[in-house]
């Protein structure tokens, strides 16, 4: 079947520091990858996405690489801020008829100035 | 282009009271999905519709839980005889069509059951 696992939180960093946030996905045929941040308070919106191998997708200084031989999507930043702080969801869509996106359970990451 | 539209953001219920969540997809979206949150337990898949049909509801619990999208007006996700269990956060999200299609969400619905 199809399944995403990330790393569990929280994960604390202080300003500037390098992030990684963890993700492995398991699909049937060729699925697309998301990264969705979840401010408090507010839904979840798309941060970046990547829908084949060795994609990479990047948005706000974040990164994520589809690496179809390790079945990972990890989420990158080289320099965090106070403002990232959030919870991180990886999701995966597999891009067939009739399914909805599978999400991880989320990584709550908190930016200490 | 407004967002996608969930009312009402806090919703209270007691025991075995009916709750109704309402959402309004973005413009031009035709696919709805409902997802519940539970702390600890990330979100989990409920239901899939598109107008007037309901595409994959394996998400949803056999009792209780009930989905629809008309083909005028809201989607609407309804809880009756609401237990303390079923207390979470509800979002809703819109894509157009096209399975590569990203997910907007809503704000969600924070359901409450004292």
């Amino acid at each position: 079947g199809n399944s995403v696992t990330q790393m569990e939180g929280p994960v604390t960093l202080s300003e500037e520091a390098f992030l990684t946030i963890n993700c492995t996905y398991t699909a049937t045929g060729y699925p697309s990858l998301f990264w969705y941040v979840q401010y408090p308070g507010e839904g979840l919106q798309l941060l970046l996405k990547a829908t084949k191998a060795d994609d990479k997708g990047s948005n706000k200084g974040f990164e994520a690489t589809y690496r179809k031989e390790t079945t990972s999507f990890h989420l990158e930043k080289g320099s965090v801020q106070v403002s990232d702080s959030a919870v991180y969801f990886c999701a995966l869509n597999p891009n067939q008829a009739g399914t909805a996106l599978i999400f991880g359970k989320g990584t709550t990451l908190s930016v200490s100035s | 282009n407004a967002g996608v539209m969930q009312n009402p953001r806090h919703l209270v219920r007691r025991r075995g009271q009916e709750a109704r969540l309402r959402c309004s997809p973005m413009k031009g979206h035709s696919h709805v999905y409902w997802y519940r949150q539970l702390p600890e337990e990330g979100l989990k898949f409920m239901v899939y519709l598109q107008k007037e049909n309901i595409i994959d509801e394996s998400g949803m619990p056999k009792e209780r839980f009930s989905a629809e999208f008309p083909k005028e007006g809201p989607s609407i996700l309804r809880i009756q005889q609401v237990v303390r269990g079923d207390s979470a956060a509800y979002f809703c999200a819109s894509s157009p069509p096209g399975t590569l299609s990203p997910l907007h969400f809503g704000n969600g619905t924070r359901l409450t059951v004292t």
